[in-house]
């Protein structure tokens, strides 16, 4: 099981507003990142820090964290956004562990 | 322009030892963790190894610790995870992926990623 727990499939109607979320102990005292993964594609960062877009990504994605749980929001989803997100942290204070969340799948309808 | 080409992978046998690489390009090596990601057939990413910029900080998955051993050349600008005694369960895709922080022993967001090597363990 992950440390960090996704829902495993979200959908969204083409153009509407959709929030991914990503809970963990770990997010205590760590940003989570968001990575984006098409099949067939290598994985591509979406959000990391506070808050901050990765390089080419569209400003349509944002972040957001409160507590324990952090949340990737898409507003105006478009066709293409339709990928498996995962987020992924710090493991508590360890300088030198990863984890990563188990995955959601979004599906634009 | 950030390139990750990985290499190495293939059909092995359980108990086997394989090793794989990372060519990297386009920013200073030696300034950048790097890490090895992969991805179960149908699985989802889980990350198994970092190494800081001049190696004094390195960790690895529970699941892989003591069989796989990452590595890095900041002369060749390249990266390396050496896989012993490889199991089913290590039956993924690898990707290398660059870390985001500069010169810096903590992990962070994984800028930049290669397409992947395939390993497939099976007798």
């Amino acid at each position: 099981s992950s440390e960090l727990t996704q829902d495993p499939a979200v959908s969204v109607a083409l153009g509407q507003t959709v929030r991914i979320t990503c809970q963990g102990d770990t997010l205590r005292s760590n940003y989570a990142s968001w990575y984006q993964k098409k099949p067939g594609q290598a994985p591509q960062l979406v959000m990391y820090g506070k808050y901050n877009r990765a390089s080419g990504i569209p400003d349509r994605f944002s972040g957001s964290s409160s507590g324990l749980t952090a949340s990737l929001t898409i507003t105006g989803a478009q066709a293409e956004d339709e990928a498996d997100y995962y987020c992924g942290s710090r493991r508590d204070s360890s300088d030198n562990h990863v984890v990563f969340g188990g995955g959601t799948r979004l599906t634009v309808l | 322009e950030v390139q990750l080409v990985e290499s190495g992978g293939g059909l092995v046998q359980p108990g086997r030892s394989l090793r794989l690489s990372c060519a990297t390009s386009g920013f200073t090596f030696e300034d950048y963790a790097m890490h090895w990601v992969r991805q179960a057939p149908g699985k989802g990413l889980e990350w198994v190894a970092g190494i800081s910029w001049n190696s004094d900080n390195i960790g690895y998955a529970d699941s892989v610790k003591g069989r796989f051993t990452i590595s890095r050349d900041n002369a060749r600008n390249s990266l390396s995870l050496q896989i012993h005694n490889l199991r089913a369960e290590d039956t993924a895709f690898y990707y290398c992926a660059k870390d985001i922080l500069i010169a810096t022993r903590r992990f962070s967001s994984l800028e930049h990623w290669g397409q992947g090597t395939l390993v497939a363990v099976s007798a």
